[in-house]
């Protein structure tokens, strides 16, 4: 059974600094991985997604990594700004036909001004 | 730009009401779902479908039903609802399983 684990649950940092966040699954056999991201009573927007064979996806200041074998992801932020401050949520799809999305429990950051 | 709407942004019913929650996308997307979201429980998976007129339960289907008679809209209805279905929902959409789901800003329900 797929578990996806995010620690730490919550982040405080000031502004400027780079820092990582995590996510770890129980099975490596997995499509992709999603990073999201959620403002307060607001959905999900999607930040990266990181296919199964790739190691690294870059969209400006982010960075998602992925080692399937350690069941592993990391989202790099780069010079961390207030407008970071959010909830940052890792997926994966299970791996039948329901197309579901197995999420993590999130990690809270905040960047302090 | 992907675009998913979600007919209302928060709500207030009573206990015994039908509720109808609308999603839309304007993305030619097959793939279609309703999450909840509770704090503690994070996001859980309802309805999904993958074709018009096509839906399967997700891990919470109880107390919900689900409608979709054209491609780019996917209804949640509540056929009486609880005060336990107090929660956010979110709608979201995908074309295949390899890409991103898109989600819709969501719907915060209050049921009295």
């Amino acid at each position: 059974k797929q578990e996806v684990t995010q620690i730490p649950a919550a982040l405080s940092v000031p502004e400027g600094e780079n820092l990582v966040l995590n996510c770890s699954f129980t099975d490596s056999a997995i499509y992709n991985l999603q990073w999201f991201r959620q403002d307060p009573g607001k959905g999900l927007t999607s930040l990266l997604l990181i296919q199964s064979s790739q190691r690294e996806q870059t969209s400006g200041r982010l960075n998602a990594s992925l080692d399937k074998s350690s069941g592993r992801s990391t989202l790099y932020i780069a010079a961390s700004q207030p407008g970071d401050s959010a909830t940052y949520l890792c997926a994966v799809p299970l791996m039948d036909s329901s197309y579901k999305l197995i999420f993590g429990s999130g990690t809270r950051l905040l960047v302090r001004p | 730009d992907v675009k998913v709407t979600q007919s209302s942004r928060y709500l207030v019913k009573r206990t015994g009401e039908k509720v109808f929650l609308e999603c839309v996308q304007d993305m030619d997307h097959e793939n279609m779902f309703w999450y909840r979201q509770d704090p503690g429980l994070g996001l859980r998976l309802i309805y999904f479908s993958y074709d018009v007129k096509m839906k399967e339960k997700g891990d919470i289907p109880e107390g919900y039903s689900v409608s979709r008679e054209k491609k780019e809209r996917f209804s949640l209805i509540l056929e009486s609802a609880s005060t336990n279905q107090t929660s956010m929902y979110l709608c979201a959409s995908t074309r295949r399983r390899v890409e991103t789901q898109y989600f819709g800003p969501g719907t915060r329900l209050l049921v009295l």
